[in-house]
């Protein structure tokens, strides 16, 4: 096991509700990346935290924010739920810029 | 742009064959790490080799083996005498130096029958 987690492990929201996904990095990382992955294909970037400021972003729309906290953890917020944000989110932590990503878990997210 | 090719969607093998994973990668940069990532059936991503683009060497760890070459920009993973527990989707991924995101391929399921 890699040290990070991710809660909840599953959610199910209807459309245009709001959703907070969280996940708590491995110790001694500073890094916090989050990726999407639909059913069936590989994950896609969403946004990077690196020392609570973000480092950089995918090409998501802006109803995706995140934010980091003092102790590294993170939270992906998704608003305005839309059927196609349904999939895994995976968080990955790193112990800083280009370092290997250990991932969490992930969520399963089902929007109705 | 950055991009990530696997080729191959599934591959059904018997047990204790050899099975070989292609990935075609292709980057501008010249500072790059190539990564091999393994999704079980319970969904989290397993880590299993990081390379940097200066390093060409093939490595070797129990089972499990990767061709890099940058000639033809492409990082081969090799599963020695599979086992059913190697059933999986594997992802090939990569990313820049200093970079906030990795880039990854479709995956391959791999299916290891008993």
């Amino acid at each position: 096991e890699t040290g990070v987690t991710q809660s909840p492990t599953h959610l199910i929201k209807t459309r245009g509700q709001q959703v907070t996904l969280r996940c708590s990095s491995q110790s001694g990382h500073n890094t916090v990346s989050w990726y999407q992955q639909a059913l069936g294909q590989g994950p896609q970037f969403i946004f990077q935290y690196y020392r609570e400021e973000e480092n950089g972003r995918g090409n998501f729309p802006p109803r995706f924010s995140g934010l980091q906290f003092p102790n590294y953890s993170s939270e992906l917020n998704v608003n305005a739920l839309e059927l196609d944000d349904s999939a895994l989110y995976l968080c990955a932590s790193s112990s800083g810029l280009s370092d290997t990503q250990y991932f969490g878990p992930g969520t399963r997210l089902t929007v109705l | 742009a950055q991009k990530v090719t696997q080729a191959q969607t599934e591959i059904s093998v018997v047990e204790k064959e050899d099975v070989t994973l292609d990935c075609v990668y292709e980057t501008r940069d010249t500072t790059y790490y190539l990564f091999w990532y393994k999704q079980p059936p319970s969904g989290e991503l397993v880590f299993l080799i990081r390379r940097n683009s200066f390093d060409e060497q093939n490595e070797i760890s129990g089972r499990y083996s990767w061709n890099f070459q940058k000639s033809t920009s492409s990082f081969n993973f090799t599963i020695t005498a599979s086992q059913v527990v190697d059933s999986a989707v594997y992802f090939c991924a990569l990313s820049g130096n200093r970079d906030d995101k990795i880039i990854f391929g479709k995956g391959t399921r791999l299916h290891i029958l008993p």
